[in-house]
């Protein structure tokens, strides 16, 4: 059970939009700054958005975030096939209980 | 080319130990803190471990509290896990990453079997 709640899965045909929401408390989203992964099957992770709606270098427009209270969004637009992967939020987290960083449980992006 | 490079993982039997090493290039090491956090098979990230840049700080998660300790050390540009008391359940890919605005350099990744 992960801290941060995210869907398991999204889907959407080639030139769509996807959102996929990141949901935590105060602890966490609502006191730090999100950041979104990216990983493609068999690879590392790799940084897409940082501070809620920054994009990491090289990133395309078609990534964008953002965040509101204890909830974030990423949101990817013109949707192309090579977008398959799995997606992950971050953020810090004060709660002695839930350590020094949290991820969310990852969101399945099918591209159809 | 900025880098993260992980080495040692391997399979060993439940209860024994594995030290896990990070070889950082193209960045100035010694300014930044470093994360260390894993993969078990088919599930998501979990974060593992943090030390600051000075090794005055150090995180962990409850989940290896006790038993694994991070260390770096700066003359050779490398970050340490040490893993004793090993568990099926820490079976996983282990990764450094950089907590630079957010987690932006990560390696590639060792893979530590824990076997019963």
């Amino acid at each position: 059970q992960s801290v941060l709640t995210q869907p398991p899965s999204v889907s959407a045909a080639p030139g769509q939009k996807v959102t996929i929401s990141c949901s935590g408390s105060i602890s966490n989203i609502g006191n730090n700054y999100v950041s979104w992964y990216q990983q493609l099957p068999g690879t590392a992770p790799k940084l897409l958005i940082y501070d809620n709606d920054k994009r990491y270098s090289g990133i395309p427009d078609r990534f964008s975030g953002s965040k509101s209270g204890t909830s974030a969004t990423l949101v990817i637009t013109g949707l192309q096939t090579g977008d398959e992967a799995d997606y992950y939020c971050g953020t810090g987290d004060s709660s002695l209980s839930a350590g020094h960083w949290v991820f969310g449980g990852g969101t399945k992006l099918t591209v159809l | 080319e900025v880098q993260l490079v992980e080495s040692g993982g391997g399979l060993v039997q439940s209860g024994g130990s594995l030290r896990l090493s990070c070889a950082a290039s193209g960045f100035t090491f010694s300014r930044y803190n470093m994360n260390w956090v894993r993969q078990a098979p088919g599930k998501g990230l979990e974060w593992v471990s943090y030390i600051s840049r000075s090794s005055s700080i150090m995180y962990y998660a409850d989940s290896v509290k006790g038993r694994f300790t991070i260390s770096r050390d700066n003359a050779k540009n490398s970050l340490y896990l040490q893993m004793n008391s090993l568990r099926d359940e820490d079976s996983a890919v282990y990764y450094c990453a950089r907590p630079y605005y957010g987690m932006d350099i990560w390696g590639q990744g060792t893979t530590v079997t824990v076997s019963s």
